[in-house]
Formats: C-alpha cells, sequence, structure tokens
C-alpha cells in the first residue's frame, strides 16, 4: 500500500505555544487529506478534510482558528494547533486518499502524540 | 444513537481460537465498508475494504456485510498473538466521501 508519514512522531509543548505536525504521502499524490484526533481508548474522530490548493472543511465542533490547516501541494498537508493547551493532548492522525484510477482508500500516517503542559 | 456501534471489549482468546467481531450500523447509504487494525500508538492499518454486501477472505481474515441487516463482521481464524490489538470497523457512502469509525474492539490472544 502507499505509505504516508507524519512528523514529528511525539511531541511535548508548553501551554500557549503552536505546534506543527506534517503529514506527507511519499510514494503518490494525494488529492485529499484528513486529519483525525483519537483520545486514549476512544476511536478516531475526524477533525477537517483538505483538498489540495482549497481551504479545509472543518467537523461540526472542530475550531478551525485553532487547528489551522494547510494542504498546499499533493504531498504535503500541515496541521498547526495554535496556543495549544493540555486538553489538546491528544494523538492526532492523517490519512492521504485520491489516487485516482487505483484505489479510493485512504492510507494512514503512523500518528503523531502532543503532550501539552 | 451513534451511527456506528461496536462492542470494544476487551476480548480475550486463547492462541488458535476464531474470533468474531462486529459492528451495526444505522446509515443505510453506507456501501463501503472497512475493517483496520491498530497496535497501540500506531496508526491504523487497512486489514479488510468491501464494496456493498457479501463476503471477502484474504487469509486468516473473512469480512462479511449484511447490508439488509446493517451489520458487518470480521473473522479471524487460527489467532495468532500478534493479532493483539484493537480492531476498528469503519464505512462510508460513496468512494470519496468521510470514513465513520466505530469505537473499536480490543483484542489479546493469548499464547
Amino acid at each position: 500500500g502507499a505509505v504516508v508519514s507524519q512528523h514529528p512522531s511525539r511531541v511535548i509543548c508548553k501551554s500557549g505555544t503552536s505546534v506543527k505536525i506534517e503529514c506527507r504521502s511519499l510514494d503518490f499524490q494525494a488529492t485529499t487529506m484528513f486529519w483525525y484526533r483519537q483520545f486514549p481508548k476512544q476511536s478516531l474522530m475526524l477533525m477537517a478534510t483538505s483538498n489540495e490548493g482549497s481551504k479545509a472543511t472543518y467537523e461540526q465542533g472542530v475550531e478551525k482558528d485553532k487547528f489551522l490547516i494547510n494542504h498546499a501541494s499533493l504531498t504535503l498537508s500541515t496541521l498547526t494547533v495554535t496556543s495549544a493547551h493540555p486538553e489538546d493532548s491528544s494523538f492526532y492522525i492523517c490519512s492521504a486518499g485520491g489516487l485516482a484510477g487505483v484505489t479510493n482508500e485512504q492510507f494512514f500516517g503512523p500518528g503523531t502524540r502532543l503532550t501539552v503542559l | 444513537q451513534k451511527e456506528v456501534e461496536q462492542d470494544p471489549g476487551p476480548l480475550s482468546v486463547p492462541e488458535g481460537a476464531i474470533v468474531s467481531l462486529n459492528c451495526t450500523y444505522s446509515n443505510s447509504a453506507f456501501q463501503y465498508f472497512m475493517w483496520y487494525r491498530q497496535y497501540s500508538r500506531k496508526g491504523p492499518e487497512l486489514l479488510m475494504y468491501t464494496y456493498s454486501s457479501g463476503n471477502k477472505e484474504d487469509g486468516r481474515f473473512t469480512a462479511q456485510v449484511d447490508k439488509s441487516s446493517k451489520y458487518i463482521s470480521l473473522f479471524i481464524r487460527d489467532s495468532q498473538p500478534s493479532d493483539s490489538a484493537t480492531y476498528l470497523c469503519a464505512m462510508r457512502e460513496t468512494s470519496y466521501d468521510k470514513v465513520i469509525f466505530g469505537p473499536g474492539t480490543s483484542l489479546s490472544v493469548i499464547p
């Protein structure tokens, strides 16, 4: 299957700082990327969907000014958690999809564990 | 009622057992059904991908979809300790729609 990477794999930051997480599709061009958040022992909750070159579509209840998503190219999407607080501590996972002509499946990155002190 | 329901477990079985994992859903528009395996602190890994009703087999894994009952299953034969993980069912309406995940079932296979 296609490979999706995330960087960093884990980050610890102080309350009030901003954190950027990168999601890259390594061997294919992804027209759509998805960002999920997963709290311990819970399922993945979709935060937003981003298409290359356009604004992200956020799910209900997700603050778009707090979780900034940029999808500048077909291989890179970034999620910036602005002014992070302890309640933002979670496992953030991206997925990439839209491999035209190959599969409609989503391929997931390994996740980024964010801890806000 | 949640859109996708799944027994969270934990489910503990001896090595070699047949494991049955299930999900029910409420949205009759779902057409694509997936099973993902997620190891602790890792991203989900796609196991099975099925369109509409029917069965699909891949090695020790068999996925079943019954759209009339809004019920999907994943069977694991000859379970191994390496199968110990959380299994997430997932589904969506169209091939490019957002994926809705179940809460996951935690499975432990005891040697």
